[in-house]
């Protein structure tokens, strides 16, 4: 079956970074485009970013854009790799796989989430 | 990007109906694909509906979408209603133009 296991949540400084790692397995993980979203305590569902079956194109939320990047391997591993934190990247970060190659943002699996905290 | 926009809460008896509404502020909503997902208290979120009106395996056949062009909105219909469908669920569907995912900002399913 299914299964997204998000990893590299914790706490870190305003200002500082911190790497979230996604191992991905019971599917072909190349022919599926893949998702962060992210929940703030006591918010609503939020989307972060997306990329592409191949790791060609990526698109990202106003919110993270120029300041997080996302990234995936040959591992079936996908990543966040986000800089200069800010008190309200406190989240859930949630990894999400998209139904097929094209990004229509049909989401069909969830992983259970890792929690980054930024706090000083 | 377009916004969607959802009930805050909505509450109902068990064994009943309920529908849960999510209307695109601009574009029509035939243009992407919705999706619903629901998240119980403290768990991740499920998918439930996507591609407007299917079903995942797994997911009871009380859970249905649909689309109403006229509202410019989308519905998740939850009949039978037990204790165990007492959670958030969330509209979402894609800006192509942007491109972005949107989320609508969830509606608070009581069974009681």
């Amino acid at each position: 079956q299914v299964q997204l296991v998000e990893s590299g949540g914790g706490v870190v400084q305003p200002g500082g970074s911190r790497r979230l790692s996604c191992v991905a397995s019971g599917f072909t993980f190349t022919r599926h485009a893949m998702h962060w979203v992210r929940q703030a305590p006591g918010k609503g569902l939020e989307w972060v970013a997306v990329i592409l079956h191949d790791g060609s194109k990526n698109y990202y939320a106003d919110s993270a854009k120029g300041r997080f990047t996302i990234s995936r391997d040959n591992s079936n591993r996908i990543y966040l790799q986000m800089n200069s934190l800010r008190v309200d990247d406190t989240a859930v970060y949630y990894c999400a796989r998209e139904s097929g190659i094209s990004i229509l943002g049909v989401v069909d699996h969830w992983g259970q989430g890792t929690t980054v905290t930024v706090f000083s | 990007n377009f916004m969607l926009a959802q009930p805050h809460s909505v509450s109902e008896s068990p064994g009943k109906t309920v529908t849960i509404s999510c209307t695109r502020s601009s574009g029509s909503i035939t243009t992407n694909y919705v999706q619903w997902y629901q998240q119980r208290p403290g768990s991740s979120p499920t998918t439930v509906i996507y591609e407007d009106n299917q079903r995942l395996p797994g997911v009871p056949d009380r859970f249905s979408g649909s689309i109403d062009s006229s509202s410019n909105s989308a519905s998740l219909t939850i009949s039978g209603l037990t204790t165990e469908d007492e959670a958030d669920y969330y509209c979402q569907s894609y800006d192509s133009s942007s491109p972005h995912v949107i989320f609508g900002g969830g509606t608070k399913l009581t069974v009681l």
